[in-house]
Parts: structure tokens; C-alpha cells; sequence
């Protein structure tokens, strides 16, 4: 069965980067996007953008342009979202979710990270 | 930017009753309008793909309608593990934008 399975809760002091990963199993990880959403304490969800496994491309909201780097590594099927210059509201869960399109819906969540920034 | 309008925030409804949920888009996006679920401590769950599709092993309860601006999410007849925070987000354009939940309770 399809699964995606995140990295452990992460804190981090004001100003450090913080790096999750997402190793998805149950299918051909090439073959489809990861998309990467967060969602703050009583926040709604928040789209930070999306990453092409096969060709690495990548397409970042426009919030976090700059600050939000999604890398992935095809020999161990794991996709990376890097979070840099954190600030206490990057505080959130983080989740990565499969995508069967460039443009569409998630089919297939992991089970969110939660990252925490405080001094 | 897309903004989503989910109401109501919260709903308290006893076990087989029927559960209705808005969604409101600021502008149209066609069937681009997508339903998940989310319990604690739990993986979020697509619901209903493209407004009205459901998704594969998705409960026969959960149904979807609408296009354009303005989306419904039916739970037929809920049962105690419907209990959860439910969520419309859009893939129309970029950036992805979602609505801000309506949390259900069995009452």
C-alpha cells in the first residue's frame, strides 16, 4: 500500500534551517509529484510548493521563495523540503502529500513533522 | 490568490444524521476543488477528488457536488469515527489555497 513517511519532530532556534524528509514506498517514487503543505497552530493549511521526483523540478509558492529549497534523491526514494532563515511563525506541521499530476490533488499523505522554532 | 470560505467552522450532529459542508470559492475553478479529512495523530485522507469523484476506498456516506464557486461535502448518515476536521482545497491555480476547516463532533 501506498505510504509516506516523514522524519521526526525538529526544534530549531530562531534564524536555522530546518531539512524534512519524505520517503514514500508502495509505488514508483518517479512517477509522481510530491507536494509539500504545512499548517500552522490554528491555521489553515498552506501550500509551499511541489517537487517533479523524476526531472527534480521544482515550483515554489511565492511566499517562500528563497527561503524553501525541495530536493530529492532517486537512489533512496526520498524527497527533502529545506526551510532556511526559520522565524517563531515557520512553527507548523509539515506534510508532504503524492500528487498524480503537476496540478490536482494529493492522493497520499505522510504523517506531518512538526518543527518547532523557538529561542 | 484564491480564497476559500468553508462554513460553518463547527458542527455538533448526532450519529445518523446528515452532515452538510460549504465551501465557497472567491472566484470560479470549475471541479478543481478537492475534500480531505484529518484526525489527530493521523495522515490527512483525500475524501473526493474533482468536487463530485470519490476516492478510491472512501466511505459510500461521503459524497461531493458543486462547480464554479460554490461546493458541498455530504456525509450521509454519520458514524463515530466521521469525527474529524475536514478540509476543501483548490488546485484551479497556483498558489494550492484551502479552506479553514469545519471541525465535526458526534454529538
Amino acid at each position: 500500500q501506498v505510504q509516506l513517511v516523514q522524519s521526526g519532530a525538529e526544534v530549531r532556534k530562531p534564524g536555522a534551517s530546518v531539512k524534512v524528509s519524505c520517503k514514500p514506498s508502495g509505488y514508483i517514487f518517479i512517477g509522481y509529484y510530491i507536494q509539500w503543505v504545512r499548517q500552522a497552530p490554528g491555521q489553515r493549511p498552506e501550500w509551499m510548493g511541489r517537487i517533479n521526483p523524476n526531472s527534480g523540478e521544482t515550483r515554489y509558492a511565492q511566499k517562500f521563495q528563497g527561503r524553501v529549497t525541495m530536493t530529492r534523491d532517486t537512489s533512496i526514494s526520498t524527497a527533502y523540503m529545506e526551510l532556511s532563515s526559520l522565524r517563531s511563525d515557520d512553527t507548523a506541521v509539515y506534510y508532504c502529500a503524492r500528487a498524480p499530476g503537476v496540478s490536482g490533488y494529493f492522493d497520499y499523505w505522510g504523517q506531518g513533522t512538526l518543527v518547532t522554532v523557538s529561542s | 490568490e484564491i480564497v476559500l470560505t468553508q462554513s460553518p467552522d463547527f458542527q455538533s450532529v448526532p450519529p445518523k444524521e446528515k452532515v452538510t459542508i460549504t465551501c465557497r470559492a472567491s472566484q470560479s475553478i470549475g471541479s478543481s476543488l478537492h475534500w480531505f479529512q484529518v484526525k489527530p495523530d493521523q495522515s490527512p485522507k483525500l475524501l473526493i477528488k474533482y468536487a463530485s469523484q470519490s476516492f478510491s476506498g472512501v466511505p459510500s456516506r461521503f459524497s461531493g457536488s458543486g462547480s464554479g464557486t460554490e461546493f458541498t461535502l455530504t456525509i450521509n448518515s454519520l458514524e463515530a469515527e466521521d469525527a474529524a476536521t475536514y478540509y476543501c482545497y483548490q488546485s484551479s491555480s497556483l498558489p494550492l489555497t484551502f479552506g479553514g476547516g469545519t471541525r465535526v463532533e458526534i454529538k
